[in-house]
């Protein structure tokens, strides 16, 4: 079973470059949650998105965008990287059924110069 | 806004022992609370999800408590294996279930 997967899983950027990371889940799940992991700091929610087509600001979002043209997939975009946009980035899913546990991807490890 | 503390930050036990993970927060108003695992260089494992109405679950040699009242959680891990060493994390989700806040974890070792 694949469940969630990252791609990339590492990636090396300067600082003003764009990229997207893409997450995809095989488990038909509604809910979708990009997150950043900093060190000595629990995870901070991004965005989320309760279904196709539809997305949501988190605790942390500036600098940040996402997408969700497909239930399956949920892409985070960093227009114009900055430093303090690195971090390990994960993302994670979950049935639409209330109190359903997140399932969680490997993560991105990102660092911007 | 809510707060998810976890203590210790670090804890070394050998193995064989149960120990005890905390875990509090200040808003009482939450819709559940899990405990997560994490390896080094994975993503979270969820072990045990309790709902704002249980006062407890439990799955194997894990028994997690909750009491709102009080604002704390408490894992509770029984005959700790080397396999046991990992980052557990706690995390509280808000009514709705989208919001949830993490604590920055507790690193456990289980010495052989």
């Amino acid at each position: 079973n694949a469940g969630v997967t990252q791609t990339p899983k590492f990636r090396v950027l300067k600082t003003g470059q764009s990229m997207t990371l893409l997450c995809a889940q095989d488990m038909n799940h509604e809910y979708m949650y990009w997150y950043r992991q900093d060190p000595g700091m629990g995870l901070r929610l991004i965005h989320y998105s309760v279904g196709e087509g539809t997305t949501a600001k988190g605790e942390v979002p500036d600098g940040y965008n996402v997408s969700r043209l497909k239930k399956q997939n949920f892409l985070l975009g960093l227009e114009s990287a900055a430093p303090s946009q690195t971090s390990v980035y994960f993302c994670a899913s979950n049935q639409r059924q209330v109190n359903q546990p997140q399932h969680f991807g490997d993560g991105t490890r990102l660092s911007i110069l | 806004k809510q707060e998810v503390t976890q203590i210790p930050a670090a804890l070394s036990v050998p193995e064989g022992e149960n120990l005890v993970l905390n875990c509090s927060f200040t808003d009482s108003a939450i819709y559940n609370l899990q405990w997560f695992r994490q390896d080094p260089g994975k993503g979270l494992t969820s072990l045990l999800l309790i709902q704002s109405s249980q006062r407890e679950q439990t799955s194997g040699r894990l028994n997690a408590s909750l009491d709102k009242s009080s604002g704390r959680s408490t894992l509770y891990i029984a005959a700790s294996q080397p396999g046991d060493s990992a980052t557990y994390l706690c995390a509280v989700s808000e009514t709705g279930g989208f919001k949830t806040i993490f604590g920055a974890g507790t690193r456990l070792f289980v010495k052989a």
